[in-house]
């Protein structure tokens, strides 16, 4: 079975710190990353996908990739309170798998 | 704001009956997937239609039924509800298959809670 694993949580962190989320993947094959942010209650949210071994940065947030370890990251800078919430780690093959997530919470 | 609507919001059934649960699309999206999400876990994909044809489906038996009309919108049919079954059902709209490209960004619906007593 083809799996996406991520720490549950809860990650706290205080306001202004670097956030770093972990997930790991089953399957060498994957090719796509997806990371979303998930407020309770609320529907996931696209934050950033990455394809390519190395890092991306999106604003604060920046995305690692290592295909070789299988293992990408989400690292989140100057976390605010508002970043307060659970972030689900995405791969798509065929179909798109998500982990159970890891919820984060930034504390002023 | 993604644009795409569900309904009902929550719905209460009894095991044994039959739910349709209804999605609404971003406007010129030709793909629906539908996930369903269970209290603490991560959504799992239940299936996806492209174009009014079944695109992909995961692991879930056959009592999970879709439907995607010419405007896009699509229904997820559940018969024989099990207590298992009660979990917040995503929809989720795209530009084009998600099989047929590398990436086309998904954009959720609010959700459906659904309760099975």
């Amino acid at each position: 079975q083809k799996e996406v694993e991520q720490n549950s949580g809860p990650l706290s962190v205080p306001e202004g710190a670097i956030a770093s989320l972990n997930c790991t993947y089953s399957d060498r094959g994957s090719q796509s990353f997806f990371w979303y942010r998930q407020y309770s209650g609320k529907s996931p949210e696209l934050i950033m996908f990455i394809y390519s071994n190395g890092d991306k940065e999106d604003g604060r947030f920046t995305a690692q990739l290592n295909k070789a370890s299988q293992y990408v990251s989400l690292l989140i800078r100057d976390s605010q309170p508002s970043d307060s919430a659970t972030y689900l780690c995405a791969v798509k093959d065929n179909d798109m798998r998500f982990g159970a997530g890891t919820r984060l919470t930034v504390k002023p | 704001e993604t644009g795409v609507t569900q309904s009902p919001t929550h719905l209460i059934k009894t095991r044994g009956q039959q739910v349709t649960l209804r999605c609404s699309s971003q406007s010129g999206h030709n793909t629906v997937s539908w996930y369903q999400q269970a209290l603490g876990q991560g959504p799992q994909f239940i299936f996806q239609y492209y174009r009014e044809e079944e695109n992909g489906r995961g692991n879930f038996p056959p009592r999970f039924s879709g439907l995607q009309f010419p405007n896009y919108s699509s229904e997820l049919n559940v018969n024989a509800l099990e207590l298992d079954d009660s979990a917040l059902y995503l929809c989720a709209s795209s530009l084009a298959g998600i099989r047929l490209y590398s990436y086309n960004e998904q954009f959720f619906g609010p959700g459906t809670r659904l309760t099975v007593l």
